[in-house]
């Protein structure tokens, strides 16, 4: 039962065009929300995030969206660049009593073609 | 600074093995986080430590698997008696704040024969 789901395994992008890279969520519970890039042989790297109460984060080229009733967030990169080529991890954490519980997507990967 | 720093980078082992892989986390991080990656698959969480506090191991995928945290810094995950389906990137991460930005090593690549 895959709590989060990254449906696109793959995308690929002009450089200079908007690269929006979807995450869906099955529970509600979920309270906190991250994006990680990851490069081949190297570990995922934080990017951005956004809590549960709010719709919108923004840091630089970089966009998050959480829409709620739809269970749904998208990350926005605009403009695109070829270093941006990676795979992206969307992840939905859950406040637990004593812990929480991070759940991750499968990912996607972003091809940024120059 | 120094990152998050995981040994081996590969660990080539038999079944039936036992393995142990190391996690040095950020100086002064109280969070740790041990998660793993398959062929093609998502990370999974496994276990997670908040400083003095008892672990959440409700991510460990069976009772082959333990991992400890000494001193509130280095932790160990130890894996017995190896099996194939064992064989992953091993992740570790720590953060300042529980689960709030968390800082990934560069992962240990096990293989089980």
């Amino acid at each position: 039962d895959q709590q989060v789901k990254q449906n696109s395994p793959s995308l690929s992008v002009q450089e200079g065009r908007i690269s929006i890279l979807n995450c869906d969520y099955t529970n509600s519970m979920f309270d906190y929300f991250l994006w990680y890039k990851k490069y081949p042989a190297e570990g995922p790297t934080f990017l951005i995030s956004i809590s549960s109460i709010k719709d919108k984060n923004e840091d630089g080229r970089f966009t998050v969206f959480l829409n709620k009733s739809a269970k749904h967030l998208s990350l926005h990169i605009v403009p695109s660049q070829p270093g941006d080529s990676a795979v992206y991890f969307c992840a939905a954490s859950v406040t637990l009593t004593g812990g929480f519980k991070t759940i991750f997507g499968a990912g996607t990967r972003l091809f940024v073609k120059a | 600074g120094a990152g998050v720093s995981q040994s081996p980078s590969n660990k080539v082992t038999e079944k039936g093995k036992d393995v142990e892989l190391r996690c040095d986390p950020i100086s002064g991080h109280t969070a740790l986080y041990w998660y793993r990656q398959s062929l093609g698959q998502g990370l999974e969480f496994l276990i997670y430590f908040q400083g003095n506090s008892a672990p959440d191991k409700s991510g460990l995928p069976s009772d082959r698997f333990s991992a400890e945290r000494t001193g509130g810094s280095v932790s160990t995950l130890t894996i017995q008696r190896t099996q194939q389906e064992d064989s992953a990137v091993y992740l570790c991460a720590s953060s300042l704040v529980s689960w709030n930005e968390q800082f990934f090593g560069p992962g240990t690549r096990l293989t089980v024969l």
